[in-house]
Formats: C-alpha cells, structure tokens, sequence
C-alpha cells in the first residue's frame, strides 16, 4: 500500500492559471515532506515543511503542510510554460539508528500551456 | 555547489549484457541511493549505501547489486540485463542524520534501453 500519494497525477493548464498539488503521507513517526520538482532530467529541491500551517514560499511557489489531515499542497500561481515538470513529494523513513531514506509518491505531470 | 555525476545519459544494451552504471558525488555525503523512475510508478528505491562497503536493499533490489568501494562512488550493477529493466536510472546523495540532512540531491539520471 501506498505510503505518500499524490494527486492528481496529470494536470493541464493555460498559462496565467493558478495551480494547486496534492500530497497525503502514511508514515509513523512523521518527520517532515519534501517537495521537488523535476523538468527533464534531476529532481530539483523546492521545500522541506516539518510544522503545521506554516508557508514555505519561493517566488510563485508556495507549499504547507496540515499534520492533522496528514496532508500537504504545493500551490503555484500564474503559471508559466517554464513550470511544466513533474513535482514530487517524499517523507523520509528511518533506515536505521538516525539515519533516513525517502519515500516519494509517484509525481504529478503538470503541463503549463501557452 | 552541489553536484552528483552519472557517467551517461543514455545507455543501449542488449539482452544478457553486464551493465554498469556509476554515480560520483562531490558533496562528501555518507548516503548514497539507487532508483529507477517509470511512467505511473514514480521513483522506486533499489538500492541505498550509509558507508563505504555498506549497502542495503530497497524495494525492488532484484535483478541489481552495488559496489561502493569509495565514499564518492556508487556503482549499480545489472547482471544480465533483461528487457523489462528498461528504464531511468537517477542517483542521489545525502547527509547521514535528521532533519535537514533527508534532503537527497539528485544527478540528471541514465535512461537504459534494453533492446
């Protein structure tokens, strides 16, 4: 069963139009979701959230986690062509002692266009 | 800067072949790993590596092993490729530890054809 599920899994829109992406978690002991962003080749770093309602922005990126619902959203607004990549969320899993691994949904395409 | 070398974007292989595929990273990182990435299954861990020598098995190691014999490197090897391990290879490092140290720093990945 799934741990982190995204949804939707493709989205497609008109540049200009706001954007908003889903990330629900399974995991015991939660520690933090990362969100990342991969356009044609490396996963890029976009947010780590470890608290409650607390925003992490960047630009027209912007990201927050609800502990209670177990869930976050990564919202973007007036979208480009240039956002069109798949997000991926994960939230790291012990593999022993304090060490972690991360375990990713399976990503969101999103298509921005003209 | 961050950076995590994969030696080639792209690979053809036949059938049966020994396939290597190798990861450098220059970030002094304890934590290495190994997915592939396929269209509706997202990133699914092969194999990861905490320690120079040390390896452990992720969710679908079969049909892989690895090699660290250094710290900056992190080899993947498929024995005898078979056409369903066509697919896209990333590597990605990280810091041993909590918090901050999760965050995994990805290189721009191999695309393997197994023909």
């Amino acid at each position: 069963e799934d741990k982190v599920v995204q949804s939707p899994l493709s989205l497609v829109v008109h540049e200009g139009d706001t954007v908003t992406l889903n990330c629900s978690y399974e995991v015991t002991n939660f520690r933090s979701l990362l969100w990342y962003k991969q356009e044609k080749k490396a996963p890029t770093f976009l947010f780590m959230l470890t608290s409650s309602g607390i925003e992490k922005k960047s630009g027209r990126l912007s990201s927050i986690l609800d502990k209670k619902e177990l869930s976050s959203i990564l919202n973007i607004t007036a979208t480009q062509t240039g956002d069109s990549a798949i997000y991926l969320c994960a939230t790291p899993e012990g593999s022993g002692g304090s060490n972690y691994k991360l375990t990713f949904g399976k990503g969101t395409l999103l298509t921005v266009n003209p | 800067d961050v950076k995590v070398t994969q030696s080639s974007r792209y690979l053809v292989k036949r059938t049966g072949e020994k396939v290597f595929l190798e990861c450098v990273q220059d970030m002094d990182h304890e934590n290495m790993f190994w997915y592939r990435q396929d269209p509706g299954l997202g990133l699914r861990l092969i194999y990861f590596s905490y320690d120079v020598k040390m390896k452990e098995k992720g969710d679908i190691p079969e049909g892989y092993s690895v090699s660290r014999e250094k710290k900056e490197r992190f080899s993947l090897i498929l024995e005898s490729a078979s056409t369903n391990q066509t697919s896209m290879y990333l590597c990605a490092s990280s810091l041993w530890g909590g918090g901050t140290k999760n965050i995994q720093y990805f290189g721009a990945g191999t695309r393997l054809s197994v023909l």
